[in-house]
């Protein structure tokens, strides 16, 4: 398996576009989570979503974010319009539920000038 | 709401002796899960052991065990015969059920010295 699949690994963007980061998790996983780590906050949870349903989107830090899990085997994270304090780099991770282990992608480091 | 706490934001170690980074949390819950992920240079987040709440024996992983004091709320890391690629950003992590959240402590990064 290839693992958990994010994309772009790195995007710069001007303030006030619109950005999309993608994520394919691991096959047969049904929950996948979005997280954003930056050095001030460190790592925290953003969504989850477990059988392609949001379950916990209080980390969600405002209106301009948002996410979707059309299907279980893709997920997209939406900033619109982004800032540039939403430079961070966001994760991308899948569990299959089992001890609850989460396997995480690569990471997209995404920079708001 | 569950908190984890690193109180080392560094630590260091000589090639092939034995370093304990803590993890303290809190939470009410009687069951959960615990975690220590491994974060190189790469930025890629590796898992590099788990322990379940329930149970008393603490888990083992290779070079790698923990320590779990359950009515303390601690959960450190012991890596045995450190070596060069153990050098990284240490997380540990809660999770209050099986599927849900992780909660991250903030990290100890971790120097091996040769």
């Amino acid at each position: 398996d290839a693992g958990v699949i994010q994309s772009p690994r790195h995007e710069v963007t001007e303030m006030g576009q619109e950005v999309t980061l993608r994520c394919k998790p691991i096959s047969g996983h049904n929950s996948l989570f979005w997280y954003r780590q930056t050095m001030m906050r460190g790592l925290e949870l953003l969504i989850y979503f477990n059988n392609n349903v949001p379950i916990d989107d209080s980390g969600m830090p405002e209106d301009r974010f948002s996410a979707k899990m059309p299907n279980a085997s893709f997920s997209t994270l939406k900033i619109q319009p982004s800032e540039p304090r939403d430079s961070a780099v966001y994760f991308c991770a899948s569990s299959p539920g089992a001890y609850n282990e989460q396997f995480f992608g690569p990471g997209t480091r995404l920079t708001v000038l | 709401a569950q908190t984890v706490t690193q109180s080392q934001p560094e630590m260091s170690v000589q090639e092939a002796e034995t370093v304990t980074l803590s993890c303290t949390y809190d939470t009410s819950e009687s069951d959960y899960y615990l975690f220590w992920y491994k974060q190189p240079p790469s930025r890629q987040m590796i898992l590099v052991i788990r322990q379940e709440a329930y149970k008393q024996q603490n888990a083992t992983e290779n070079r790698f065990s923990v320590n779990f004091q359950k009515a303390a709320k601690s959960f450190s890391l012991k890596i045995s015969d450190s070596q060069l690629g153990d050098a990284a950003m240490y997380f540990c992590a809660f999770a209050e059920t099986s599927g849900s959240r992780l909660t991250f402590g903030e990290g100890t990064q971790l120097t091996v010295n040769p």
